[in-house]
């Protein structure tokens, strides 16, 4: 089965941008039927969820994050990222990535462990 | 942005209870709902999508309902595996908004 692992620095500093990849394998991100996403959690409260892309690099933004991120999509490698600019405190989550399956409906069906991003000097 | 608003917040409950969720999402989101456990530590898990359909691999004491703006998800008899945190979510529209969250604690 599809498994996802996300991966990057564990710590930014404020002002920086904030980059993560999430490696796909067990399937792949050129499938038509699915979209790949991104969610975080901050420590201790609940999911935000972040955006999504299509393999043809089609993609959706929450609007509080819109004009900071950017998500990519590489098919040749299977993987698709997340950059975060002008990071500050807040940031500070755990960052998911997601398949995201659709269809009747749409739903995230498969995720990352998650990695921890700590934004700080 | 649709609002979705989890009630209670949290619970106790004895291994064998009956315990019930509700999500509420501020406008119509028809049946676009899907419900998420997520144990200390760990990624969520997909239980319930579309409202009441159970994905793969979720035992049948996890059930959900609801359309529109009102829905429950019910576990019939809680096991000790079932004390994690639940969340909603709505994927009507952009941007797909979570639930607060709903935490199950051993009583």
């Amino acid at each position: 089965q599809v498994q996802l692992q996300e991966s990057g620095p564990g710590l930014v500093k404020p002002s920086e941008t904030l980059s993560l990849t999430c490696t796909v394998s067990g399937g792949s991100v050129s499938s038509g039927s699915y979209y790949w996403s991104w969610i975080r959690q901050p420590p201790g409260k609940g999911l935000e969820w972040i955006g999504y892309i299509y393999y043809s690099g089609s993609t959706n933004y929450t609007p509080s994050l819109k004009s900071r991120v950017t998500i990519s999509v590489d098919t040749s490698r299977n993987k698709f990222s997340l950059k975060l600019s002008s990071v500050t405190a807040a940031d500070t989550a755990v960052y998911y990535c997601a398949r995201v399956r659709v269809g009747a409906t749409i739903t995230l069906d498969f995720w990352g462990r998650g990695t921890l991003v700590t934004v700080s000097s | 942005d649709i609002q979705m608003a989890q009630s209670p917040s949290s619970l106790s409950a004895s291994v064998g209870d009956r315990v019930t969720i509700t999500c509420r999402a501020s406008q119509s989101i028809s049946s676009y709902l899907n419900w998420y456990q997520q144990k200390p530590g760990k990624a969520p898990r997909l239980l319930i999508y579309a409202a009441s359909s159970l994905q793969s691999g979720v035992p049948s004491r996890f059930s959900g309902s609801g359309s529109e703006t009102d829905f429950t998800l019910t576990v019939s008899s809680v096991q000790p595996e079932d004390f994690a945190t639940y969340y909603c979510q709505q994927t009507y529209s952009t941007p797909h908004t979570f639930g607060g969250g709903t935490r199950v604690e051993i009583k």
